[in-house]
């Protein structure tokens, strides 16, 4: 079975310092995995994906995620916070090759002047 | 090129009163998603279409909730009758197969429906 684990349900920093959102997997098999991001009233923007190619992935916005196996973590991270990073970011493992995406609960983002 | 359409945006409606949402994919996208996000939590699928086949439903409560998708494109989401418990965010998401096998293809989302039932 495929799980997924958001760490923090909230996280606050200010604008300009650096941004770690964790998550945690577990997948019986070789899993892709998700980062995607909710602004309020809006629809759910992917932010970038792994497919078993480079570990390090990077995505729009700045946003670069770290595949680790021994971890069985997919954090995602930027060097600088913006106010308009402000969203809840949702964490997501699906088994390769099937198209049911296994959601985390979300971490709230929150960017302070 | 659009994204994935939904509507209504919002819905208020009253307990045992029946409610359908509307999907309209991205162009060329053969399959089809609902979801359903309650406050506070991260989406779960309800079904998934390929093409006019609905696939998965497994997470469908069939007593109340049907789903369909005519000439494999457009698709309705029904609610008869809704309940309290049903109110939540009802988002339809498309994709296109790459390949069979390979990796999981990418879901975009369109804005959602808000359901509040009263």
């Amino acid at each position: 079975a495929q799980s997924v684990t958001q760490l923090d349900s909230h996280v606050s920093v200010s604008e300009g310092t650096p941004v770690l959102l964790r998550c945690n997997y577990s997948s019986s098999y070789s899993p892709s995995l998700f980062w995607y991001v909710q602004h309020p009233n809006k629809g759910l923007q992917l932010l970038l994906k792994y497919t078993s190619a480079a570990t390090l992935v990077k995505g729009i916005n700045g946003f670069e995620a770290e595949f680790k196996k021994s971890e069985t973590s997919f954090h995602l991270t930027k060097p600088s916070a913006h106010m308009s990073d402000a969203a809840e970011y949702f964490c997501v493992v699906s088994v390769r090759g099937y198209n049911k995406l296994i959601f985390g609960a979300g971490t709230r983002l929150a960017v302070h002047p | 090129e659009a994204g994935v359409v939904q509507s209504p945006r919002y819905k208020i409606i009253e307990k045992k009163q029946p409610v359908a949402f509307w999907c309209n994919p991205i162009s060329g996208h053969n399959t089809l998603y609902w979801y359903r996000q309650n406050l506070g939590q991260g989406p779960e699928l309800l079904i998934r279409y390929e093409n006019e086949e609905a696939v998965d439903d497994s997470q469908l409560p069939k007593d109340r909730f049907s789903a369909e998708r005519l000439k494999g494109v457009d698709s309705t989401l029904k609610i008869q009758p809704a309940e309290l418990g049903d109110s939540a965010v009802y988002l339809c998401a498309s994709s296109i197969r790459i390949l069979a096998g390979g990796p999981t293809d990418t879901q975009y989302f369109g804005p959602g429906t808000r359901l509040t039932v009263l």
